[in-house]
């Protein structure tokens, strides 16, 4: 099993639509999360922190749930300028090492 | 407020030669992480330097060595290239804190022929 793992997409959606993300988690002891986000052959820039108690910045909601070790990503009122990879990121301590793990990435495209 | 540099932007070299990345950091933070991330995937970290030290290490060959100057600057160095390690190399900085939000640097693509 993959430490981060997200569901590769594309997501293809219409301007305006919601859509959500999701991302699990493997390692329990995992202690902060964020979303970045990655648009073709840039660098990933950082979307947002996750926090347990969920957090909200303009369009975008972020969740966290422990229990069940996964994150999630909500887009309201998506905009074609929303179309990128939106990358899942978990830090954590690994047999030692503190690190950031990264998915895959998640493709949306938003359709006029 | 100047962001995270990395140089060159694209470098194209042959199996067995050896490459050196460099990275500034964003103003104020003083600890360089690396990463790799190869086409189609999430990057992957190779080690952080901190104190001019390496704090952390990912899962990466000895091949892969790096340096923190004084000025929180690092360099990435790869010896004995391979053909997968063609990737895009980027570099992150953040703060002390282990767990401090990091900022990535546009990357350094590397061919390697």
């Amino acid at each position: 099993r993959k430490e981060v793992e997200q569901d590769p997409g594309p997501f293809n959606v219409p301007e305006g639509a919601t859509v959500a993300f999701n991302c699990t988690y493997s390692n329990s002891a995992s202690q902060s999360f964020f979303w970045y986000r990655q648009d073709c052959r840039k660098e990933p820039k950082l979307l947002m922190s996750v926090y347990s108690s969920g957090n909200e910045d303009g369009r975008f909601t972020a969740q966290l749930n422990r229990a069940s070790q996964y994150i999630s990503l909500l887009i309201r009122d998506s905009k074609l300028s929303d179309s990128a990879t939106y990358l899942c990121v978990v830090g954590g301590y690994t047999s030692g090492t503190y690190k950031y793990i990264f998915g895959t990435g998640t493709r949306l495209k938003v359709l006029a | 407020d100047a962001g995270v540099t990395q140089s060159p932007t694209h470098l194209i070299k042959t199996r067995g030669q050896q490459v050196t990345l460099r990275c500034s950091p964003k103003s104020g933070h003083d600890t360089v992480s690396w990463y790799q991330q190869a086409l189609g995937q999430g990057p992957q970290f190779i080690f952080q330097y901190y104190e001019e030290e390496e704090r952390q290490r990912g899962n990466f060959p000895d091949r892969f060595s790096g340096h923190q100057f004084p000025n929180y600057s690092s360099e990435l160095n790869v010896n004995a290239l391979l053909l997968g390690d063609s990737a895009l190399y980027l570099c992150a900085s953040s703060l002390s804190g282990l767990t401090d939000t990091q900022y990535f640097g546009p990357g350094t693509r590397l061919t390697v022929l």
